[in-house]
């Protein structure tokens, strides 16, 4: 069974950059794709982007110009930036198998928070 | 994007009681892709029911997706004590995939 593990700075100061990492155990990183959804304290959930192991990539229009996400198969993780970081951006941060379409969100990791203030 | 619409945003019932749950979307969503999770305090989502109607891997029987087109329905047959927690539909067959609302099952 696929097991993830967000890991990242619980704490951004706004307009830096948030650098968040998930690792993958239990499972082969080339047979799902990976996405990263957020959830702002007491709200709903965004999907934010996802990749495959080949390198393609799909991201929300909302948050396209800010984020990138990436994938190192050697180290079983996938990473996720978003740049110019405001209070908007506080929210836990999940990765998850799935997220291209007709690809429903199968595995979720535990979600890490991260807070953007100064 | 498609908007994903829930109601009613909070379900007050006992348990033992038949929950109906809704979900709405703003244009028809493609093969019926759509998904139902289970989010409770501190926890991640957990998936329950994937392409309307397939329940994930060890979801109890109680639980049931049904719908297509614009109109999707996640039926709870009798609420169990463990199952008061917040409940949200997602569609993934058109990019961006969106979820909904929320609706809050609450005792």
């Amino acid at each position: 069974q696929v097991q993830l593990q967000e890991s990242g700075p619980g704490l951004v100061k706004p307009s830096e950059t948030l650098s968040l990492t998930c690792t993958v155990s239990g499972g082969s990183i080339s047979s799902h794709f990976w996405s990263w959804i957020r959830q702002p304290p007491g709200g709903g959930l965004e999907w934010i982007a996802y990749i495959y192991y080949t390198g393609i990539s799909d991201y929300n229009p909302s948050l396209k110009s800010r984020v990138t996400i990436s994938l190192d198969t050697s180290k079983k993780e996938i990473s996720l930036r978003v740049t110019s970081v405001t209070a908007a951006d506080t929210a836990v941060y999940y990765c998850a198998t799935g997220g291209h379409v007709t690809t429903p969100l199968g595995y979720w990791g535990q979600g890490t928070l991260v807070t953007v203030s100064s | 994007e498609i908007v994903l619409t829930q109601s009613p945003g909070t379900l007050s019932l006992s348990p033992g009681e038949r929950a109906t749950l809704s979900c709405r979307a703003s244009q028809s969503i493609s093969g019926s892709y759509l998904a139902w999770y289970q989010q409770k305090l501190g926890q991640a989502p957990r998936p329950l029911i994937y392409a309307a109607s397939s329940r994930a891997n060890g979801i109890p029987d109680r639980f049931s997706g049904s719908g297509s087109g614009t109109d999707f329905t996640l039926t709870i047959s009798r609420l169990e004590p463990e199952d008061f927690a917040v409940y949200y539909c997602q569609q993934y067959g058109t990019s961006p995939l969106t979820f909904g609302g929320g609706t809050k099952v609450e005792i």
